[in-house]
Parts: C-alpha cells; structure tokens; sequence
C-alpha cells in the first residue's frame, strides 16, 4: 500500500504563533491531497483540497488566510496554521490521491496540535 | 442531503467474539464505499473499499457487504482481538462531475469499538 507521511506527529505551541504540518506521499505521486481536522470523538472534516501546482479548494466556513495550504509538488502538501488559537487545538489528518488511480486515498497518522 | 449514518454508535464485546456494524447511506452519485479502522490519535487504515457491483469483500477478519439498492453496508468481525479496539469509519465517494470514480468523501461519524479480554 502506498505510505502518506505527516510530520510531526505532535506539536504544542503558544497563541500567536503559526505551525506548520507537512503531508509527503513517500512512494506515490500524489496529484491530490487533502486536509481535515477531527476533534474528539467526531469524524473527521474536510477543511480543504489542494492539487499540486494550483490553489487549495476550501470548504465552506475555513478561513483561508489561517490555514495556508500549498502543494508546491507531487509528495508534499504543507499546512500552516497561522496566529494560532486555543480553539485551534484540533487533530489533523491529510490524505492524499494517487496520479494514476483514483479510488483510493491514503491517510497520514496525523497531527495533534495543542495550542497553549 | 449526502449523509453517513453508523450504528450502534459505540460497541463493547468480549474478546473472541464476532461483531457486525452498520452503515447507511444516501450519497448519490454512489461511486464507492470504504471502511477505516482507526486507532486513537493514529490516521484511518483502509480496511475495504468496495464499488457498486462489488456486495462482498474480505480482509482477513473483516467483511464487508454492500446492498447498493438499500444503500446500507455492514462491516462484520470474526474472532475480535483486543487491538481491534478503535473506531471504524464507514466513507462514501460520489461520482464526480464528467462521470469520473472518484470525488467528495462523506464521513460517518464513526463505530467505537471496544474489545475487553
């Protein structure tokens, strides 16, 4: 199965500051990555789309100018959280989609942010 | 309205036992249906992933069915073990606009499984 990698696994960090997660599709090229966020025992949410080379698509209610998306290449999508908050302390998860396959997503071990 | 429906919501068994959690839903387009297990503080693993002419697959002691017709899908358990304990998300894909397998994912809001010894 392809391995899609986050990093880091965890990060604690004072209000203000920005934090930014890595998503890397190691042995895949990944055209399509994605980016959710799961509080305690809920599903995780969409918060955006990216594809590498082009804007990230945002759902309805993210604020894009806070969680800066780029996907400057086909195995690495970034994810700055920037001024962080408290409510901000979330998990989050990204996914990415194969370039020659697209039925399959493959999830990353995700990112528990505590913002302090 | 695109939805998935999981029941029961949380689960607690004996280890050894057999277990079966439910999935509806109304997504349409349907293209495919997954499931994840997923670990705490951990990213979902596919366990399946099945599309409309598929009713049956397995994976070890995982199988899901599918029923296209009713829209619902079950994930059954055979000989739980006690690192089958985590959620199990049951995901929806529509068919995206021009036809094509593969779009927007709809959650589930997940089964809690608990496997005591």
């Amino acid at each position: 199965g392809a391995v899609v990698s986050q990093h880091p696994s965890w990060v604690i960090c004072k209000s203000g500051t920005s934090v930014k997660i890595e998503c890397r599709s190691l042995d895949f090229q990944a055209t399509t990555m994605f980016w959710y966020r799961q509080f305690p025992k809920q599903s995780l949410m969409l918060m955006a789309t990216s594809n590498e080379g082009s804007k990230a698509t945002y759902e309805q209610g993210v604020e894009k100018d806070k969680f800066l998306i780029n996907h400057a290449s086909l195995t690495l999508s970034t994810l700055t959280v920037t001024s962080a908050h408290p409510e901000d302390s979330s998990f989050y998860i990204c996914s990415a989609r194969r370039r020659s396959r697209n039925t399959e997503a493959f999830f990353g071990q995700g990112t528990r942010l505590t913002v302090v | 309205k695109n939805q998935v429906e999981q029941s029961p919501q949380s689960l607690i068994i004996l280890e050894g036992k057999n277990c079966t959690l439910q999935c509806n839903y109304t997504v349409s387009p349907f293209s495919n249906l997954r499931w994840y297990k997923q670990d705490t503080g951990r990213g979902p693993v596919s366990l399946t992933i099945m599309t409309f002419s598929e009713n049956t697959k397995s994976n070890g002691r995982y199988t899901a069915t599918l029923d296209a017709d009713t829209k619902q899908s079950s994930l059954h358990i055979t000989a739980s073990q006690l690192s089958d304990s985590a959620s199990y998300i049951c995901v929806v894909s529509r068919v995206r606009a021009g036809g094509t397998s593969y779009g927007k994912l709809t959650f589930g809001q997940g089964t809690i499984l608990t496997v005591h010894p």
